[in-house]
């Protein structure tokens, strides 16, 4: 079936410091992929998304690329804030009958940036 | 607008009661997902409305659990005679369904179930 493995954390960082949170997937069919993020005390949020190889996700200065020949979808951001301090969730989606479908979550990883 | 709504916000009961866990999706949204969150783990996939339907059940763990949903609108989650290991934070996220491309599921704030 299909899974998400992604970096445990906790992962601890200075302001201003290089993110990367790996993640790899293992799917059957051809999925999208997805950062969810979740900060303290509110709801999953989607943070990015692509749907096809080789595409690049972005947004509030996280990247991620799909890479098909690694099967991974790794985050990244040049320079973490304080205020991006949360839990990080990899997921897939694959399409069936050409709906979007459940998503496979990996297990999160806490991020905490110190000031 | 309003988003995803679960009530109860947290629960606690008793090993071998029944609970109700209530969801509120997004008005015009037609598919509807449970998923749940154990200390320590991932989300996991419970169940799959599309409209009043539940075209994938393969996520419910027993058959303790069962959900419903009426009206293409509120759903519930029911856990039957609960065990411990039914802790957790369940979580219902809503979309819009099309034939398209994916289209994002947004999530409730959960409901945090505790059993003692």
């Amino acid at each position: 079936g299909d899974s998400v493995t992604q970096m445990e954390g906790p992962v601890t960082l200075s302001e201003e410091a290089f993110l990367t949170i790996n993640c790899t997937y293992t799917a059957t069919g051809y999925p999208s992929l997805f950062w969810y993020v979740q900060y303290p005390g509110e709801g999953l949020q989607l943070l990015l998304k692509a749907t096809k190889a080789d595409d690049k996700g972005s947004n509030k200065g996280f990247e991620a690329t799909y890479r098909k020949e690694t099967t991974s979808f790794h985050l990244e951001k040049g320079s973490v804030q304080v205020s991006d301090s949360a839990v990080y969730f990899c997921a897939l989606s694959e399409t069936r009958g050409g709906s979007n479908y459940k998503l496979t979550f990996g297990k999160g990883t806490l991020l905490t940036v110190n000031p | 607008g309003a988003g995803v709504s679960q009530s109860p916000s947290n629960k606690v009961t008793e090993k071998g009661k029944d609970v109700e866990l209530r969801c509120d999706p997004i008005s015009g949204h037609t598919a509807l997902y449970w998923y749940r969150q154990r200390l320590g783990q991932g989300l996991e996939f419970l169940i799959y409305f599309q409209g009043n339907s539940a075209p994938d059940k393969s996520g419910l763990p027993s058959d303790r659990f069962s959900a419903e949903r009426t009206g293409e609108s509120v759903s519930t989650l029911t856990i039957q005679r609960t065990q411990q290991e039914d802790s957790a934070v369940y979580l219902c996220a809503s979309s819009l369904a099309s034939v398209a491309a994916y289209n994002e599921q947004f999530f409730g704030p959960g409901t945090r179930l505790t059993v003692l």
